[in-house]
């Protein structure tokens, strides 16, 4: 029931995009996104929860697609401080049943 | 402060020793949650509390894990007989209410766990 992260890994260079993907084999009610940056906690990012929501936040949005179980979050012009392991949080219908992808590490350079 | 700690931060064990992880949530937070972090992966649930009812304990991987939360406030996570496998960072998250809907986890800090 862990959602499936790709890529693994991502290395950008200072001002480039990217874009973080979540799918799930089950239906999914939410999506939760987390950074957590090496040594600390997760941070919580956004929260998706109607089917075809976006939200945005700085310059780092999310959308869900309820049908096909999948969610993704889009990292424009990025920052140094973008760096760090991003993780999705998926939910079913309770919200206790929450459960994380292996997160997806990135590396922002100079 | 006003966000979840948890202590201690860093615990090595030897193997078989009991450990006790400490969780305070924030305060007012119904909803208190444990999760097992293994070294680059994303964490897994362990344990969900609503105030001091422990309504799953699913994820909990063996019958050394305990949790607790008597008065529905702080939590402890108890360990027994330690094993090397145990080694992990154990993360407590709290959110505001219970099943009414979708909510914000806010993780503490977490403990880093080393069993030699």
């Amino acid at each position: 029931q862990q959602p499936v992260q790709s890529p693994q890994a991502v290395i950008l260079r200072e001002g480039e995009d990217a874009v973080i993907n979540c799918s799930s084999s089950k239906a999914l009610y939410s999506v939760h996104w987390y950074r957590q940056k090496h040594g600390e906690a997760p941070v919580f990012l956004m929260i998706l929860l109607k089917g075809g929501e976006q939200k945005g936040h700085e310059k780092i949005s999310a959308s869900f697609n309820e049908k096909k179980q999948q969610s993704s979050l889009y990292l424009t012009a990025s920052q140094l401080s973008y760096s760090g392991t991003y993780f999705c949080g998926t939910e079913g219908k309770n919200n206790n049943d929450m459960r994380f992808g292996a997160g997806t590490r990135l590396t922002v350079k100079p | 402060g006003a966000g979840v700690s948890q202590s201690p931060r860093y615990k090595v064990a030897k193997r078989g020793q009991d450990v006790a992880l400490r969780c305070d949530p924030i305060s007012g937070h119904v909803s208190l949650f444990w999760y097992q972090q293994a070294l680059g992966q994303g964490p897994e649930f362990l344990t969900y509390f609503q105030n001091e009812a422990q309504l799953d304990k699913s994820g909990l991987p063996s019958d050394r894990f305990f949790a607790e939360r008597p008065e529905g406030s702080v939590s402890t996570l108890k360990i027994q007989r330690t094993q090397q496998e145990d080694s992990a960072v154990y993360l407590c998250a709290s959110s505001l209410g219970g099943g009414q809907g979708y909510e914000t986890q806010y993780f503490g800090p977490g403990t880093r766990l080393l069993v030699l």
